[in-house]
């Protein structure tokens, strides 16, 4: 069945340091969304890539989506206090009629002052 | 600000009770979702929906029903609590995409605690 796997499951830094999670799918994926989870929170949306090798930025994140559209990855750079959470990746098959996403089971950063 | 609501936020209850996690959204998403999340943990899909009488079983559904009568309102129900159902449950929408998925929208959750 449809895997989305995720590394590292945790992740401490510190503060200034570059941080990157990485997502694999066992199938081609007709998009990758990112979220983001407060310690205590909801996952809140912050991206989405659709194109065959996409990269955007936001900021001090940088998002790829890869050529097969199998992998992705988020990297940040210079890590503050309020980068802390769990950052999932998501996304449905390309061949799914009803596009139900599946999720990684999330990286959670640790950022130390 | 996304408009989506779970009631309650907190719940504790004896093992045996019946109880409904009720999720009410106001963009009139066609689709719904309910999660379950152990805290900074995976998310494990219990039941979805793309429309109105339309619900289908995740990879968690675990004697629990769900009903999408109306657009806006997607209840979960345990119909037997049991402590291994304490955990924390998430409501989430998302539009009838042209991209074939969306983003989703989700709800601050329930953390529910069976005793």
């Amino acid at each position: 069945g449809q895997q989305v796997m995720q590394i590292p499951q945790y992740q401490h830094v510190q503060e200034g340091e570059d941080f990157t999670t990485y997502c694999n799918s066992s199938t081609t994926l007709s998009n990758i969304q990112w979220y983001k989870q407060r310690p205590g929170g909801h996952p809140v949306f912050l991206i989405q890539l659709v194109k065959s090798g996409e990269v955007k930025k936001q900021k001090r994140l940088t998002f790829q989506f890869g050529e097969a559209k199998k992998n992705s990855s988020l990297h940040i750079t210079a890590t503050q206090t309020t980068d802390v959470g769990t950052y999932f990746c998501a996304g449905p098959p390309l061949r799914s009629t009803l596009g139900r996403l599946y999720f990684g089971r999330g990286t959670q950063l640790t950022v130390w002052p | 600000e996304a408009d989506i609501y779970q009631t309650p936020r907190y719940l504790v209850i004896g093992t045996g009770k019946k109880i409904t996690l009720e999720c009410s959204q106001t963009m009139g998403h066609d689709k719904m979702y309910w999660y379950q999340q152990d805290p900074g943990m995976e998310l494990h899909l219990i039941h979805y929906s793309y429309g109105v009488n339309s619900t289908e079983k995740g990879d968690l559904s675990s004697e629990s029903t769900v009903s999408r009568i109306r657009t806006e309102h997607f209840p979960l129900t345990l119909e037997s609590a049991r402590p291994s159902h304490t955990s924390q449950y998430l409501c989430a929408s998302g539009p009838r995409a042209r991209v074939r998925t969306g983003e989703l929208f989700f709800g601050e959750g329930s953390r529910l605690t069976v005793l």
